[in-house]
C-alpha cells in the first residue's frame, strides 16, 4: 500500500460528459502529480501541484483541469470527454517540490468513455 | 515525441536466469534515471535509481547500468524469480524535475 488513495477505481461514462477524479496523497506529502496511461503509451505527465499551487504542467489538454485543496487532496476534472480520453489515470505524491525523486503512486482510476 | 523509449514491449525469461530490460533516451538534459515496477491493478512502485555521475547502481538482485554516451539505461535482475513478473517502466528527469516515463516492458518469468 503506497498510502496514496484514488477514487473511484473505475468510471464509465459517455462522450461529452464531465468527470472528476480524486486523489489523497500520502500523509505529509505536499506534492501531487497526475499521469495518464493510454493503451500502448507510457505514463504521460499531466500536471503537478505543490502545497496548493500549480508547479508544473505537462501534456494536459485544455479540457482537463486540476486543483489541490487546503487539505492537500487533489481533483482532476475532465470535461467534454472523447473516446480517446479512455485511459488509466494515476495520481502520485512526493514530499518535495521537485518530481525527480521517487514518487508514490495510487492504484489508478480506469476511465472508459463510451 | 517519445523522449524515453523501451523498445521491447515484452520479455520472457526462465526462472533463475538473468533478465535484462533496456531503455533509451534522447534528451541530453536527463541526469537522473529510475526504474518502476507495476503489478496488475496496482500503481507503479519505485525499484531503483541512478544519477548521471554514476554508471552503475546495485540493490540486491537489481542492478542498473547507465551508458551516457549511448544514452542507454539497462536493468539487470539476477537471479530472476516468479515474483519479478510485472511491467517495468524506466523514467528520466533533468535536475530532479518531473519524470518522463517510457512505455514499459512486460517481464514474464517462466518457472
Amino acid at each position: 500500500d503506497s498510502g496514496v488513495t484514488q477514487t473511484p477505481k473505475h468510471l464509465i461514462t459517455a462522450t461529452g460528459q464531465r468527470v472528476t477524479l480524486r486523489c489523497s496523497p500520502r500523509s505529509g506529502d505536499l506534492s501531487v502529480y497526475w499521469y495518464q496511461q493510454s493503451l500502448d503509451q507510457g505514463l504521460q505527465f499531466l500536471i503537478q501541484y505543490y502545497n496548493g499551487e500549480e508547479r508544473a504542467k505537462g501534456n494536459i489538454l485544455e479540457r482537463f483541469s486540476a486543483q489541490q485543496f487546503p487539505d492537500l487532496h487533489s481533483e482532476l476534472n475532465l470535461s467534454s470527454l472523447e473516446l480517446g480520453d479512455s485511459a488509466l489515470y494515476f495520481c502520485a505524491s512526493s514530499s518535495s517540490r521537485t518530481g525527480g525523486e521517487k514518487l508514490f503512486f495510487g492504484s489508478g482510476t480506469q476511465l472508459s468513455v463510451l | 515525441d517519445q523522449q524515453v523509449k523501451q523498445n521491447s514491449p515484452s520479455l520472457s525469461v526462465q526462472e533463475g536466469r538473468i533478465s535484462i530490460l533496456n531503455c533509451d533516451y534522447t534528451n541530453s538534459m536527463f541526469d537522473y534515471f529510475l526504474w518502476y515496477k507495476k503489478y496488475p491493478a496496482e500503481g507503479p512502485t519505485f525499484l531503483i535509481s541512478i544519477s548521471s555521475i554514476k554508471d552503475k547502481n546495485e540493490d540486491g538482485r537489481f542492478t542498473v547500468f547507465l551508458n551516457k554516451s549511448a544514452k542507454h539505461l539497462s536493468l539487470h535482475i539476477v537471479p530472476s524469480q516468479p515474483g519479478d513478473s510485472a511491467v517495468y517502466f524506466c523514467a528520466a528527469s533533468p535536475e530532479y524535475e518531473k519524470l518522463t516515463f517510457g512505455t514499459g516492458t512486460r517481464l514474464t518469468i517462466i518457472p
